[in-house]
């Protein structure tokens, strides 16, 4: 079936670091991709979406591009602030393929970024 | 903001009790679901639904049930809450069609189990 993996954390960075946060995934159909980001005590909002392949999703200073011959959509952001803690989350989701529209996640990566 | 409220935020509760968890939509959205988060798994998928009464289980259906007697509402029930149920739960609801189809999440209940 559908799953997605992300690498695991925690994550921990000075301000203004680099970040890069793997993820790849395998499904059977053309799925639709995604990042969310859970931070302290909230719920998931959504954080960027791409849809097809070489599509690249960006917010917020995040960016993460769809790559169909790698199945990966890792999320980069130049310059990372304190405000950026949290976890992120990568999720799959394909209505005509395995995951039916459900998404799957993977378990989450949690960044730390430190002043 | 996709207009979604969790009631209650927080529940602490025995083994045994049954407990309802609801959520409310104000935006007409056909789907809803129901997952649980917890340390190492990421989000899991409990049940959804596609309509009034329309409901089908996810991943980690054993346990729960769910009703959807009108659109604005989706409700989980724990028949009997055991201690593995203590979790973090999250309703969402879906927007768009096709690839464009995103989902959008609920603020989240906490739920303890003693």
């Amino acid at each position: 079936g559908d799953s997605v993996t992300q690498m695991e954390g925690p994550v921990t960075l000075s301000e203004e670091a680099f970040l890069t946060i793997n993820c790849t995934y395998t499904a059977t159909g053309y799925p639709s991709l995604f990042w969310y980001v859970q931070y302290p005590g909230e719920g998931l909002q959504l954080l960027l979406k791409a849809t097809k392949a070489d599509d690249k999703g960006s917010n917020k200073g995040f960016e993460a591009t769809y790559r169909k011959e790698t199945t990966s959509f890792h999320l980069e952001k130049g310059s990372v602030q304190v405000s950026d803690s949290a976890v992120y989350f990568c999720a799959l989701s394909d209505r005509y393929g395995g995951s039916q529209g459900n998404l799957i996640f993977g378990k989450g990566t949690k960044l730390s970024v430190k002043p | 903001d996709a207009g979604i409220t969790q009631s209650p935020r927080h529940k602490v509760t025995e083994t045994g009790t049954p407990v309802t968890l609801r959520c409310h939509q104000t935006e007409n959205h056909r789907y809803m679901y129901w997952y649980r988060q917890d340390p190492g798994h990421g989000l899991r998928l409990i049940h959804y639904s596609y309509g009034v009464k329309d409901t089908d289980k996810g991943e980690v259906s054993d346990g729960y049930s769910v009703s959807r007697s009108k659109t604005e509402d989706f409700l989980l029930t724990l028949e009997s809450a055991t201690s593995s149920q203590t979790s973090v739960y999250f309703c969402a609801i879906s927007e768009g069609r096709g690839h464009q189809e995103t989902q959008y999440f609920g603020p989240g209940t906490r739920l303890l189990v003693l």
